[in-house]
């Protein structure tokens, strides 16, 4: 059982350059985040999708852009990088969204704008 | 809104011996949870423990328990028997009951020395 899968696991991108971070999961879970990581900054939730076709902004939406065309994927976007978004991000899932779910992690992608 | 103060940055614990991991919230709410997380080098994030705030006793899972203050907003983590495997960033995390958003601490880096 493979979980959350997230795709690439490393990424070095140039000012302005663009790219698309791919997270699959095979739990048939209705939600999916994406968060960022920074050092001594926990975890911040950029977007999340309650289902197939949906989205929502989270905390730190800025830059990013998401997709979730079928419910396994959830797909997150950066169309101008910027040196600000040097981060690892997570993707996670939940069974739904509120309540003692657990969300299931990925295992990160850290990405350098450089 | 709610907040997630984890007042420890760094840990150490000789194997074997005791650690408590500190962490306070603030919430409005009634129906909320709490949760530990566990991040090890590999960056992978690890459900510890989870704490439905409507419980008065304190979850308890192996090695790993909390003392739940819910008056105090405390929600500390206890590592009995500490491990080399148990080293790792440790981050604190509150839900409210209905809504999706986990709000996580900046975490605790703990160190086990041999």
């Amino acid at each position: 059982n493979a979980g959350v899968t997230q795709t690439p696991k490393f990424r070095v991108l140039k000012t302005g350059q663009s790219m698309t971070l791919l997270c699959a999961q095979d739990m048939n879970h209705e939600y999916m985040y994406w968060y960022r990581q920074d050092p001594g900054m926990g975890l911040r939730l950029i977007h999340y999708s309650v289902g197939e076709g949906t989205t929502a902004k989270g905390e730190v939406p800025d830059g990013y852009n998401v997709s979730r065309l079928k419910k396994q994927n959830f797909l997150l976007g950066l169309e101008s990088a910027a040196p600000s978004q040097t981060s690892v991000y997570f993707c996670a899932s939940s069974p739904f969204g509120g309540g003692r779910s657990e969300a299931f992690f990925g295992q990160g992608t850290r990405l350098t704008v450089v | 809104a709610q907040t997630v103060t984890q007042s420890q940055p760094e840990m150490s614990v000789q194997e074997a011996e005791t650690v408590t991991l500190s962490c306070t919230y603030d919430t409005s709410e009634s129906d909320y949870y709490l949760f530990w997380y566990k991040q090890p080098p590999s960056r992978q994030m690890i459900l510890v423990i989870r704490q439905e705030a409507y419980k008065q006793q304190n979850a308890t899972e192996n090695r790993f328990s909390v003392n739940f203050q819910k008056a105090a907003k405390s929600f500390s983590l206890k590592i009995s028997d500490s491990q080399l495997g148990d080293a790792a960033m440790y981050f604190c995390a509150c839900r409210r009951g209905s809504n999706y958003k986990l709000t996580f601490g900046k975490g605790t880096l703990l160190t086990v020395n041999p």
